[in-house]
């Protein structure tokens, strides 16, 4: 079984500033690391994906998380934020092949000016 | 990248009642899943749906509860049956293993239907 804390249920940022949403996960099998992000009233959409290869994970939107297996975290990056990156941010583990998604409970990304 | 609709996006049913959810995506795949979204709350997966069998579900969530059909790999149903107001949620399903693999292992979800229960 696997399971994923995100830490942080809320973080405020200004505009421009850098961010990072924490996420940790824990499992006894080898693992696949997904971001989703919700943008209000919409459904998911994925972000990045770590399956394997390089620890440096690059996404959409200029996002970035970098996967690290010592301390089984795969923290989510972004160098300068907008007003239109404010959204729910998920972090999700599956096993390797096709399997179920086990997803953090959401840290929310709060934009301003 | 797959295209997923759910119908209906939205509702709001009596208590008692029974609503069905339809997914349908727009290229055969391998594997179909429908997941809840509690107010303010993250994912909780309901159950596996399988193409010609019974849908395999998560503890917590019963077939009498949500009965889910899928007749082919591009179609499933969930229904929420003899509803309360607990059932007020969103309704995501998602879809992995495209046609030819693309997409292995990366689950693409649908808009979500908002069900609200009186």
């Amino acid at each position: 079984a696997q399971s994923v804390t995100q830490l942080d249920s809320q973080v405020p940022v200004f505009e421009e500033a850098p961010v990072e949403l924490r996420c940790n996960y824990s499992s006894s099998v080898s693992v696949y690391l997904f971001w989703y992000v919700q943008y209000p009233n919409q459904g998911l959409q994925l972000l990045l994906k770590y399956l394997s290869g390089s620890t440096l994970v690059k996404g959409i939107n200029g996002f970035e998380a970098e996967f690290n297996k010592s301390q089984t975290s795969f923290h989510l990056r972004k160098p300068s934020v907008h007003i239109s990156d404010t959204a729910e941010y998920f972090c999700a583990v599956s096993g390797t092949g096709y399997s179920t998604l086990t997803f953090g409970k959401g840290t929310m990304l709060l934009v301003s000016p | 990248s797959a295209v997923i609709s759910q119908k209906p996006s939205r509702d709001i049913c009596q208590r008692g009642t029974s609503l069905t959810i339809q997914c349908q995506v727009d290229s055969q795949v391998t594997m179909m899943f429908w997941y809840r979204q509690q107010p303010g709350q993250s994912l909780t997966l309901i159950a596996t749906a399988n193409q010609g069998s019974e849908a395999t579900y998560e503890s917590g969530f019963v077939i009498d509860k949500f009965p889910i059909s899928r007749p082919n790999l591009t179609f499933s149903t969930l229904t929420v049956s003899n509803m309360s107001p607990e059932d007020s949620s969103i309704y995501l399903c998602s879809v992995d293993g495209l046609a030819g693999g693309i997409g292995y292992n990366e689950q693409f979800f649908g808009p979500g239907t908002r069900l609200t229960v009186l």
